[in-house]
């Protein structure tokens, strides 16, 4: 089973700020990568498959990048819906598809 | 739009059994496969099974092999989780959600989520 590990656990920002997130694979998971934000109380929501292609209506300040075993997710400019936990997700080598453990954005 | 609607959770004690439904809408049901996610209180996000889009595939998450079994109905949109031997570990919300095509297994629509709390 592939491990996935992000870093940092917590990060506190400020709103405006730029802030990147990074996830990285215990084995080559080529860009067989999503991420997804979820909020408190809610379901999660898929930003961001094969590592760089934002879904459906997902605002332009989020991007993905990386390939194989490193991968990273930047929020250009932080707006006060962002803040919330994200997780990334391989679904290379599966089953079973695995999750990073999170990363939670709070305000500084 | 496409809507995942899950029902069934609750209270249950150790060993008992309890099964969750997912009512869909909005897409062609009976063409993708399906899957169910929990997540553990304050906890992240665990994969737990997933089936075909005509149910002749099925595969569980080792923690829940031999206890969960995941079917569906296409005729009534609905897909199941048939949970046996039920322990306080299970206790989780539990997700349904859809995947995103049938090559690659990542998920573009979630459920809200039903709770599972398995208490005596």
């Amino acid at each position: 089973e592939i491990v996935m590990t992000q870093s940092p656990v917590t990060l506190s920002v400020s709103p405006g700020e730029r802030v990147t997130l990074s996830c990285r694979a215990s084995q080559s998971v080529s860009s067989n990568l999503a991420w997804y934000q979820q909020k408190p109380g809610q379901a999660p929501r898929l930003l961001i498959s094969g590592a760089s292609t934002r879904a459906t209506g997902i605002p332009a300040r989020f991007s993905g990048s990386g390939s194989g075993t490193e991968f990273t997710l930047t929020i250009s400019s932080l707006q006060s819906e962002d803040f919330a936990v994200y997780y990334c997700q391989q679904y290379n080598n599966w089953p079973p598809c695995s999750f990073g453990q999170g990363t939670k954005l709070e305000i500084k | 739009q496409v809507q995942l609607v899950e029902s069934g959770g609750g209270v249950v004690q150790p060993g008992r059994s309890l099964r969750l439904s997912c009512a869909a809408s909005g897409f062609s049901f009976s063409t993708y496969g399906m899957h169910w996610v929990r997540q553990a209180p304050g906890k992240g996000l665990e994969w737990v099974a997933i089936i075909s889009f005509d149910g002749s595939y099925k595969y569980y998450g080792d923690s829940v092999k031999g206890r969960f079994t995941i079917s569906r109905d296409n005729s009534k949109n609905t897909l199941y989780l048939q949970m046996n031997s039920l322990r306080a570990e299970d206790s989780a919300v539990y997700f349904c959600a859809k995947e995103a095509s049938s090559t690659w297994y990542y998920f573009n629509y979630w459920g809200q989520g039903t709770l599972v709390t398995v208490s005596s």
